[in-house]
């Protein structure tokens, strides 16, 4: 079957750096994707990497491992805004997104 | 970037009565449309695949005469729900996608339904 793993919780302190893994086992692979969602919002997109390697976008990384089925997203000078939940994605080999649980991510002052 | 709107954003019903919910590609032709639903605390969960002019494929548990999708144009699609009860209370949201950009969809806001 198709699963996606990412922690459940992540708790930081603001000004700081933090990093939420994500593992995945799909049918196929045509990118992973890293998206943002405030409490009662739709998701927002922060990243896509299909190749291995680091993906660096301001404050935001992503990196993927394609032979390990493994990625993170690293969030740098954390910021209160950053609180959010942060869902991982693989879109597999019909195009469809497949969704982790999301990582509730707490900033604290 | 391209824009997908939802309407309403939030809608509180009877139970028993049916919603009709909204997803417009604003500035794209969206060949694919996706209706996901979100309870509390959990991710998004894929409802169906919309394909412009054709039936929409429904994932496994989701009753296709209860969530009722059109996809007339390739600029709208619509998600009915039929005779609501509080257990479809949840957020729906859909997503849109070109061709040419199989990899990429676009999310609307959401429209969140309460059923009493």
């Amino acid at each position: 079957g198709q699963n996606i793993d990412q922690p459940t919780e992540m708790t930081a302190t603001e000004g700081a750096i933090v990093q939420i893994n994500c593992t995945y086992q799909t049918s196929g692979f045509n990118g992973l994707f890293w998206y943002q969602q405030h409490a009662g919002e739709a998701p927002t997109f922060l990243s896509y990497n299909v190749l291995d390697g680091l993906e660096e976008k301001g404050r935001f990384s992503s990196f993927l491992s394609r032979s390990k089925g493994y990625s993170y997203l690293l969030l740098k000078e954390l910021q209160m805004k950053d609180s959010a939940s942060y869902l991982c994605a693989v879109m597999d080999s019909n195009y469809q997104l497949i969704w982790g649980a999301g990582t509730k991510l707490i900033i604290k002052p | 970037g391209a824009v997908v709107s939802q309407h309403p954003s939030w809608v509180i019903c009877k139970s028993g009565t049916s919603v009709k919910i909204e997803c417009r590609s604003l500035d794209f032709q969206a060949t694919t449309m996706f209706w996901y639903r979100q309870f509390p605390k959990q991710s998004l969960m894929l409802m169906a695949t919309s394909n412009e002019g054709s039936k929409a494929t429904y994932e496994q548990g989701v009753e296709k005469d209860k969530f009722l999708i059109n996809h007339a144009s390739l600029t709208l699609s619509t998600l009915t729900v039929t005779s609501a009860h509080p257990e479809d209370s949840s957020f729906y949201i859909c997503s849109a996608r070109f061709a040419a950009a199989q990899e990429t969809q676009y999310f609307g806001p959401g429209t969140r339904l309460l059923v009493l």
